[in-house]
């Protein structure tokens, strides 16, 4: 398996512009997670699958920020509009969602908004 | 509430220099423990993970951990650092009935030649 699939891996757009993230998770896993990591904040959890549905999305910072998983293999984080301060690394990361195993990530979009 | 603490933010060794990183965790049970590593401008990989068992868990790249339930520690072990183990360490725990993970906010090695 590729593992976790992330695109683009960097993005730069203005201010108020439009911004959507993509992960494709490997393929068997029905948790899926996107992680937000700045150097203030360190690695924080935006919001999580399971078997594509919304579970936990109290980290997502505010209603610019939305993420939806359509299907197993396809989930997409999107921010609109975008602002300065969410300038960072987006991971996706996808599981099998047992409490015995672990998250497997990707290597991440750096996003920066100007 | 559980938690996860690193106390370290930073560390600096030498190469073949031995290497504790410090974990400590909250919670009222044995929780499921992670180490993950980050390599500049990559994501994380994990290292090792307990469960349950043997206190003493092997992982990758050489590394071990040992789950101390009385200190609510799970310090991460190295015998001899070497420079490619320059990187952002972190640990993490899952507690509870849910799948999200707890993290530590890392600690920093860099490893002097």
């Amino acid at each position: 398996d590729a593992g976790v699939i992330q695109s683009p891996r960097h993005e730069v757009t203005e201010m108020g512009q439009e911004v959507t993230l993509r992960c494709k998770p490997i393929s068997g896993h029905n948790s899926l997670f996107w992680y937000r990591q700045t150097m203030m904040r360190g690695l924080e959890l935006l919001i999580y699958f399971n078997n594509n549905v919304p579970i936990d999305d109290s980290g997502m910072p505010e209603d610019r920020f939305s993420a939806k998983m359509p299907n197993a293999s396809f989930s997409t984080l999107k921010i609109q509009p975008s602002e300065p301060r969410d300038s960072a690394v987006y991971f996706c990361a996808s599981s099998l969602g047992k409490m015995n195993t672990e998250a497997f990530f990707g290597q991440g979009t750096r996003l920066t908004v100007v | 509430a559980q938690s996860v603490t690193q106390p370290d933010i930073h560390i600096t060794v030498s190469e073949g220099a031995s290497l504790e990183l410090r974990c400590n965790y909250s919670y009222g049970a044995t929780p499921y423990l992670f180490w993950y590593v980050q390599s500049p401008g990559q994501g994380l990989q994990l290292l090792l993970k307990y469960f349950s068992g043997d206190t003493l868990v092997q992982g990758i790249k050489g590394f071990e951990a040992e789950f101390k339930r009385s200190q609510s520690s799970f310090n991460l072990r190295k015998p001899s650092v070497h420079w490619s183990d320059a990187a952002e360490y972190f640990c993490a725990l899952n507690a509870g009935n849910n799948r999200k993970l707890i993290w530590g906010l890392g600690t920093s090695l860099a490893v002097n030649p």
